[in-house]
């Protein structure tokens, strides 16, 4: 069973920074790109950012590029975000997901993290 | 690039058909068949239910189906069942970015 696990998310002030964490099982890791997806309190979907099977490529939404850097160890079947000089807007469940492949769909999602921004 | 245009809202009764329509341009939704669509109830993480415009995965149910015509997608729930009452979800691939797009999110309402 393919299980998705997010984790690191909490309350950060503006400017703060964290690492998400999804911790991956149930299928070949290092097989299939890996997304970030956030969705603010009440509001759509939006995706962050994507990381190829190998780590080789990276892409992110032009809000967050510059802030915030994806990463995957293979040999943990692990995928991060590293989340930094946050805003009031940042403020998100973020969800890990899978990739069927590269750029094609997302076929498994995590339960989410839920990152908070307050002073 | 700015979201697929979705209808805020859409409902109908337990055993009639709806349909949600996803809108974008050539660049996204006209220009490639990889448009996806996601159900997320209250709470919970979203779900794939079609994908490449009108395929279903495993262990989805057959009342639902998508299809494209031009630059717009749909999505139809047939035999409307209290369970469908959520939030649904389009996406496409985009050549404005690499990263795809999502629509700006359907409620079902089942009355």
């Amino acid at each position: 069973e393919v299980q998705l696990v997010e984790s690191g998310g909490g309350l950060v002030q503006p400017g703060g920074s964290l690492r998400l964490s999804c911790a991956a099982s149930g299928f070949t890791f290092s097989s299939h790109g890996m997304h970030w997806v956030r969705q603010a309190p009440g509001k759509g979907l939006e995706y962050v950012s994507v990381i190829s099977s190998n780590g080789g490529s990276t892409y992110y939404a032009n809000s967050v590029k510059g802030r915030f850097t994806i990463s995957r160890d293979n040999s943990k079947n692990t995928l991060y975000l590293q989340v930094g000089s946050l805003r009031v807007e940042d403020m998100a469940v973020y969800y890990c997901a899978r990739d069927r492949g590269w750029l094609q769909f997302l076929d498994y999602w995590g339960q989410g993290t839920l990152v908070t921004v307050s002073s | 690039q700015s979201a697929l245009t979705q209808p805020a809202s859409v409902s109908g009764s337990p055993g009639q058909s709806i349909t949600i329509s996803c809108t974008g341009t050539s660049s996204d939704v006209g220009g490639y068949n990889y448009v996806s669509w996601y159900q997320q109830h209250p709470g919970k993480a979203p779900k794939l239910m079609i994908y490449d415009v009108s395929n279903r995965p495993s262990g989805v149910s057959n009342r639902f189906s998508g299809s494209k015509s031009g630059n717009t997608a749909s999505l139809t729930i047939s035999g409307l069942q209290a369970e469908d009452e959520a939030d649904y979800y389009c996406s496409s691939y985009t050549s404005s970015n690499t990263l795809g797009v999502f629509g700006t999110g359907t409620k079902v309402t089942v009355l």
